[in-house]
């Protein structure tokens, strides 16, 4: 059964640099979104991509975090200078273009920012 | 804005015993309603969906979910709960905006099964 794939699995780093999470989302899906949980609080959305654009973010996402896909496979979070409060679990899903809204997730990436 | 409460933090529950999971949920539309599982250390697993039509939902793993309208609720159940039902899980409502659907999460509730 397909699926999304994400690595690292656990990422740690120190406040101020930068970190790429990536995301391999299933084949033929065309909506891609990241989602985080800091510990113990709920999932939160972040970004939804769609072709090849941003289609709506939430006001976490502000201008450190960016997104790509840069090769038609692969998806991508940046956080350009990370602080303590980005420590969260990071997780990408996909859909496809089905009515059905269904959004497959990926296992997620932990980011501890030190 | 959608929204969605999840009364309970943390539910314990006997091997066996049935387990009902409350939701709440704000949302001017129909709402596109989800209950996803997490286990510790794991990623999010859909256990089951409404879009439309008949109101009471099944989902993997014997796990069922009620849409009331009415109610604006969605809660989950299951008959005879097994120990491999320890867990965490949320509810969720997706928006009906074209190309996004972005869900909007509960806070979650612990599921405990004992012995």
């Amino acid at each position: 059964e397909p699926e999304v794939t994400q690595t690292p699995s656990h990422q740690v780093t120190q406040m101020g640099q930068e970190v790429i999470l990536r995301c391999v989302p299933i084949s033929n899906h065309l909506y891609f979104y990241w989602y985080r949980q800091i510990l113990g609080q709920k999932v939160e959305f972040l970004v939804s991509f769609y072709n090849n654009e941003i289609s709506e973010k939430s006001e976490i996402f502000d201008d450190q975090f960016s997104v790509e896909r840069p090769d038609g496979s692969n998806f991508t979070l940046k956080i350009r200078s990370t602080k303590l409060e980005d420590s969260a679990m990071y997780f990408c899903a996909s859909r496809d273009r089905g009515l059905s809204g269904e959004q497959y997730f990926g296992p997620g990436t932990r980011l501890t920012v030190t | 804005a959608q929204s969605v409460t999840q009364p309970d933090i943390h539910i314990t529950v006997s091997e066996g015993a049935s387990l009902e999971l409350r939701c709440n949920y704000s949302y001017g539309a129909t709402p596109y309603l989800f209950w996803y599982v997490q286990s510790p250390g794991q990623g999010l697993q859909l256990l089951l969906k409404y879009f439309s039509g008949d109101t009471l939902v099944q989902g993997i793993k014997g796990f069922e979910a009620e849409f009331k309208r009415s109610q604006s609720s969605f809660n989950l159940r299951k008959p005879s709960v097994h120990w491999s039902d320890a867990a965490e899980y949320f509810c969720a409502v997706g928006a009906d905006f074209p190309n996004d659907y972005k869900l909007s999460f509960g806070a979650g509730t612990t599921v405990t099964v004992r012995a």
